[in-house]
């Protein structure tokens, strides 16, 4: 069964600092899809980033970031230029696409942007 | 992006009583839709995974008879809290995919249910 490891419980930087996220997995598998899910106070999920295990470049979405180490089995999260509004937790989720395509949730990050 | 609504965001009631949760796609259909609980400060723990027509998949340990699940149409899905107790108390959340391999889950805004 694959695990998903986030070992940072809680984070905290200031305003327009960057700060990365870290994310461990495990899994027999060589294509699965990695995700980062941002979830604010308002506790909706919300989709950060995506990255294929297929692909070696790491995506990238405007301020967000991944470093993907396929053989490491790491995924971390780049957020630059941090802003309040990325105040929120954060969850690393793996996918097997073989099957019911289930989201393998890390025990997430608490992550704080002070003023 | 997609929508995914849940009804009612939140739900108190008596201990015994049961208790329904909406969760629909507004604008795609969702060949497969999830349940989800989450504890307070805590990451979200898959209950069980529903495709429209047929019975939905448990996780190991969620009780089938507590947690119904009821997927009629592809844009509707439903948890029943049977005979809920305190215990049951927590956040529950949806998500919808249209399928296809890595397709992106759609989450639903949550719904709190207190059980008195």
């Amino acid at each position: 069964a694959q695990t998903v490891t986030q070992s940072q419980p809680e984070m905290s930087v200031q305003e327009a600092e960057t700060v990365t996220l870290s994310c461990t997995y495990d899994t027999s598998e060589n294509n699965y899809y990695l995700f980062w899910y941002k979830q604010p106070p308002s506790r909706q999920m919300i989709l950060v980033i995506r990255q294929e295990a297929y692909k070696q470049q790491n995506a990238t979405e405007n301020r967000f970031s991944v470093n993907f180490q396929k053989a490491a089995k790491s995924f971390s999260l780049k957020i630059s230029d941090s802003q309040l509004g990325d105040t929120a937790m954060y969850f690393c989720a793996f996918m097997n696409p073989q099957g019911a395509q289930k989201l393998v949730f890390g025990q997430g990050t608490r992550l704080t942007i002070n003023p | 992006g997609a929508v995914v609504s849940q009804h009612p965001s939140w739900v108190i009631c008596k201990s015994g009583t049961s208790v329904k949760i909406e969760c629909r796609s507004l604008d795609f259909q969702a060949t497969t839709m999830f349940w989800y609980r989450q504890f307070p400060k805590q990451s979200l723990m898959l209950m069980a995974t529903s495709n429209e027509g047929s019975k939905a998949t448990y996780e190991q340990g969620v009780e089938k008879d507590k947690f119904l699940i009821n997927h009629a149409s592809l844009t509707l899905s439903t948890l029943t809290v049977t005979s809920a107790h305190p215990e049951d108390s927590s956040f529950y959340i949806c998500s919808a995919t249209a399928g296809g391999p890595g397709n992106e889950q759609f989450f639903g805004p949550g719904t709190r249910l207190t059980v008195l």
